[in-house]
């Protein structure tokens, strides 16, 4: 077990449709990052959150959005759904903001966009 | 931007043997290079790092290699079991004056078989 949790564990919606993905880091991370995984794109870094700021974007798409709380969770919005977005969802997190900091992954959500 | 390249895409071992995994990295500025290794259903999970002012550095059966100069590292699992069979993936970060996004390998999938 990482400490890292993330609900729900699969989520299944239709196209067009919006959802959010939580994710609580580890006990102490300050940092929380957002990662997708599809088949044939592989592990992709999408957004990254430090203390409550925005600190780096990747390939995420506008339709995406997140946040990080007061408390540390975070949220990952997406919406207007396409078939396309259908894939795993991880959150990770760390202690720092910057390269070189382990990072821990949680579970996933597995989307299903139908 | 960082790309990383990781080969082979799967590996076949009978148990007991070796298994070598290789990636490359073109952005000279990374200097930080975990393994993860993810079972079927769950996360990536961090099973060693490297950073670039060590060359070399094991952790029982697993050991990292790392070669600045030719921008190559690679894992290598030695005396393999078959709960080593998983999907190993390679990432690499930038220094600790960038944020800590990883960029990833594609994977590689390890079959042991007893």
């Amino acid at each position: 077990d990482s400490g890292v949790t993330q609900t729900p564990k699969h989520l299944i919606t239709a196209t067009g449709q919006r959802v959010t993905l939580r994710c609580s880091p580890r006990s102490g991370d300050l940092s929380v990052y957002w990662y997708q995984q599809s088949l044939d794109q592989g592990l992709q870094f999408l957004i990254q959150y430090y203390n409550g700021e925005e600190r780096a974007k990747g390939n995420i798409l506008e339709r995406f959005s997140a946040q990080q709380f007061p408390d540390l969770h975070s949220e990952l919005n997406l919406s207007s759904l396409e078939l396309g977005d259908s894939a795993l969802y991880f959150c990770a997190s760390s202690v720092e903001a910057f390269g070189g900091t382990e990072a821990f992954f949680g579970q996933g959500t597995r989307l299903t966009v139908v | 931007g960082e790309n990383v390249e990781q080969h082979p895409s799967t590996l076949s071992v009978q148990e007991g043997d070796s298994a070598v995994i290789k990636c490359t990295y073109s952005d000279s500025a990374s200097n930080y290079f975990p393994w993860y290794k993810q079972e079927l259903g769950k996360g990536p999970q961090l099973i060693i790092d490297i950073r670039s002012n060590v060359g070399e550095k094991k952790d029982q059966r697993i050991a990292v290699t790392l070669n600045k100069t030719a921008k190559h590292f690679s894992l290598h699992i030695t005396e393999t079991q078959p709960e080593d069979s998983a999907v190993y993936f390679c990432a690499a970060s930038r220094a600790a004056d960038s944020w800590g996004k990883l960029q990833f390998g594609a994977g590689t999938q390890v079959v042991v078989t007893p």
